[in-house]
């Protein structure tokens, strides 16, 4: 059974700071993304990466960024938190025949 | 431009009713689309999902039917229990081969014992 475990169910951080999240897949899975998920606005993509190294913008990354240095983590970066993105935050990661599989979510808050 | 709406952001059912979410879709090239069920302060997980070569999968009391010429497909619950609440997102790989998904805005239902 795949398992996509992030880091922290709950993170509160102050505006400015350099917040990282962090994201673990255990299915050697080539594919993962980062979501947020904002009431009324659905699951919207950061970034996501296809192999080490590669990533890919997605629909929203600006004060993203993110990092992928070994196959099973992939990280992201806020780089200088602000308030807007108070969100909850999703990693997912997909292979073969499979769906998309998410972890249990980060709720970051910006203060 | 919203390629996969989900317009009724609530619902509120019945126990023991059906349970019926609904999905639009304006890119006839969708391969397969997919049911995601979410609760509070968890991650989505896989529900159900349908070919476009389908018209209707079923599993156990969840079913989901497909309207290729409307652009539509539905889900329905039935029985609803108490435990279906949760928020339900439909989705689509954004083109043929890609694993990236492009979601609806989610509808939330609940189900009243």
């Amino acid at each position: 059974d795949v398992k996509v475990t992030q880091s922290s169910r709950y993170l509160v951080k102050r505006t400015g700071e350099k917040v990282f999240l962090e994201c673990v897949q255990d299915m050697d899975h080539e594919n993962m993304f980062w979501y947020r998920q904002d009431p009324g606005l659905g699951l919207r993509l950061i970034y996501f990466s296809y192999d080490v190294k590669m990533k890919e913008k997605g629909d929203i990354p600006e004060g993203y960024s993110v990092s992928r240095e070994k196959k099973e983590r992939f990280s992201l970066i806020l780089e200088s938190a602000s308030t807007n993105q108070t969100s909850m935050y999703l990693c997912a990661s997909i292979g073969g025949n499979q769906p998309q599989h998410f972890g249990d979510g980060t709720r970051l808050s910006i203060l | 431009d919203q390629q996969v709406k989900q317009n009724s952001p609530s619902l509120s059912v019945q126990e023991g009713r059906i349970s019926i979410l609904n999905c639009d879709y304006t890119n006839s090239m969708f391969d397969y689309f997919l049911w995601y069920k979410k609760y509070p302060a968890e991650g989505p997980t896989f529900l159900i999902s349908i070919s476009s070569i389908k018209d209707k999968n079923e599993d156990g009391r969840f079913t989901v039917f497909l309207n290729k010429s409307a652009k539509h497909l539905s889900l329905h619950i039935v029985p609803s229990q108490p435990g279906d609440s949760a928020v339900y997102f439909c989705a689509a790989p954004l083109s043929s081969g890609t694993y990236k998904y492009i979601f609806g805005t989610g509808t939330r239902l609940k189900v009243l014992a």
